[in-house]
């Protein structure tokens, strides 16, 4: 019943590993994104997916890399992880992609707590 | 642009009332109200689209005022439950939604 799964819950990995986190949600959205939540808690936009479509792509460092491979999945892909790139990651999705609608509320899925040592 | 949220922590008793407000530097198209716990996912509370509409839910409300490029969250006669971090998002015209600095509240019994 779970709305928007992310795995792994958590990620510690080491500095220089390249890392995956998978997100999948069953709510017939069309539109997907990745949020970042550093240590101040601060929510950042990074990247967002209508239809497999980009159409967000925030300033992330090209290390960071998305695929939605249907309108239900949207990974994220991490090169040469940084100490910098320790952030709780969430997924959410929305009906339509832009926020200003009825039908904009997102739903974040329970997010990718990613250590880097 | 972060939208600033204040204040950016309040403690209250359960029952007390608070006010938290979301203040813009630019003009706002929508705003929205979510609910983070600890450890948690944000939630979404309630969204307000331009014309300075005040939306409901249980003891929680909001209002938009275009104008002053600001919204507020109003929690009445609050709850244990209400703990956590609420965050505004708005949104500039660039369909993005940006998500303001936080206010962590804590009612205490």
């Amino acid at each position: 019943d779970t709305a928007v799964s992310q795995t792994p819950k958590y990620l510690v990995t080491q500095m220089g590993n390249d890392k995956s986190i998978k997100c999948e949600q069953n709510l017939g959205h069309d539109t997907m994104y990745w949020y970042k939540q550093d240590s101040k808690k601060f929510l950042k936009i990074m990247f967002s997916y209508n239809n497999k479509e980009l159409i967000i792509n925030e300033t992330v460092p090209n290390r960071f890399s998305p695929k939605s491979p249907d309108k239900a999945h949207l990974n994220l892909h991490i090169n040469s992880l940084e100490l910098g790139d320790s952030a709780v990651y969430f997924c959410a999705s929305s009906q339509d992609k832009g926020p200003s609608s009825y039908n904009s509320p997102l739903h974040f899925g329970n997010g990718t707590r990613l250590t880097v040592t | 642009q972060q939208p600033v949220q204040s204040p950016q922590a309040v403690i209250l008793r359960e029952g007390e009332d608070a006010v938290i407000n979301c203040s813009s530097s630019k003009a706002l198209y929508s705003v929205h109200w979510y609910r983070q716990k600890h450890g948690e996912a944000p939630v979404f509370l309630m969204i307000l689209l331009k014309g300075g509409e005040q939306k409901g839910h249980e003891k929680i409300s909001a209002s938009f005022n275009e104008k002053k490029q600001q919204s507020s969250l109003y929690l009445t006669a609050s709850q244990l439950s209400y703990s956590g971090t609420y965050f505004c998002g708005t949104e500039y015209g660039n369909e993005k939604l940006t998500f303001g600095t936080g206010t962590r509240l804590t009612i205490i019994p």
